[in-house]
């Protein structure tokens, strides 16, 4: 299982974009990466989900160079809402391995 | 999507006694897991429940002290034996969706004392 390397933490004011970057060198050719948000008290939710170059839904975009041994979550205009710990996994089982995630922390 | 229930959402439980948290989804699922995050901790992957054979336990994780249950496509149960304050975590149920993302319950607050 490919381990990732993300910030432990990461502040932000509301309106700005976020970029939360993760790192897996040793992704392997099947793997593919998901984020997740968790929110205090609630379990992890799905936010997107990637294999290479950009994948954009109606919360995020997720950015993946050619190599794939890093990734970048970026939220546009964030609001204190978006205030949450964010995990990077990547994996090719269905079994997956959560890593240390980076703590936003959105002001006003 | 699916819709987990879990129960009980919290409980203090005392030392040395057992608790079972129930994992109900709203849909048939083949996979269950379950993953328990300790305070201030990211998730750790208890074990894989797969309907109609043993669970498969992770490292540090033995069958003796976290018995699972998995007697239908829809219904998992954990329990936590032989509780410790070690123990006091969030215990979290999840299942895949059709895309391969993770759907998590939303946990059982679990302190021991």
């Amino acid at each position: 299982l490919a381990k990732t390397t993300q910030p432990i933490s990461m502040d932000s004011y509301e309106g700005q974009e976020v970029n939360i970057t993760c790192s897996h060198n040793n992704i392997a050719t099947n793997d593919y990466i998901t984020w997740y948000q968790q929110f205090p008290s609630q379990g992890p939710r799905f936010i997107i989900q990637g294999y290479k170059t950009k994948v954009t839904n109606e919360v995020a975009s997720l950015f993946i160079p050619a190599d794939r041994k890093s990734s970048t979550l970026s939220l546009p205009r964030v609001s204190l809402s978006d205030t949450a710990v964010y995990y990077c996994l990547v994996d090719n089982t269905d079994k997956l391995i959560f890593g240390t995630g980076t703590r936003l922390q959105v002001f006003p | 999507s699916a819709v987990i229930s879990q129960k009980p959402s919290r409980d203090i439980c005392q030392r040395g006694t057992s608790l079972t948290i129930q994992c109900q989804v709203d849909s048939q699922v083949t996979m269950m897991f379950w993953y328990r995050q300790q305070p201030g901790q990211s998730l750790t992957l208890i074990a894989t429940a797969n309907q109609g054979s043993e669970a498969t336990y992770e490292s540090g994780f033995v069958i003796d002290k976290f018995p699972i249950s998995r007697p239908n496509l829809t219904f998992s149960t954990l329990t936590v034996s032989n509780m410790s304050p070690e123990d006091s975590s969030i215990y979290l149920c999840s299942v895949v969706g059709g895309a391969g993302e993770l759907f998590f319950g939303e946990g059982s607050r679990l302190t021991v004392l």
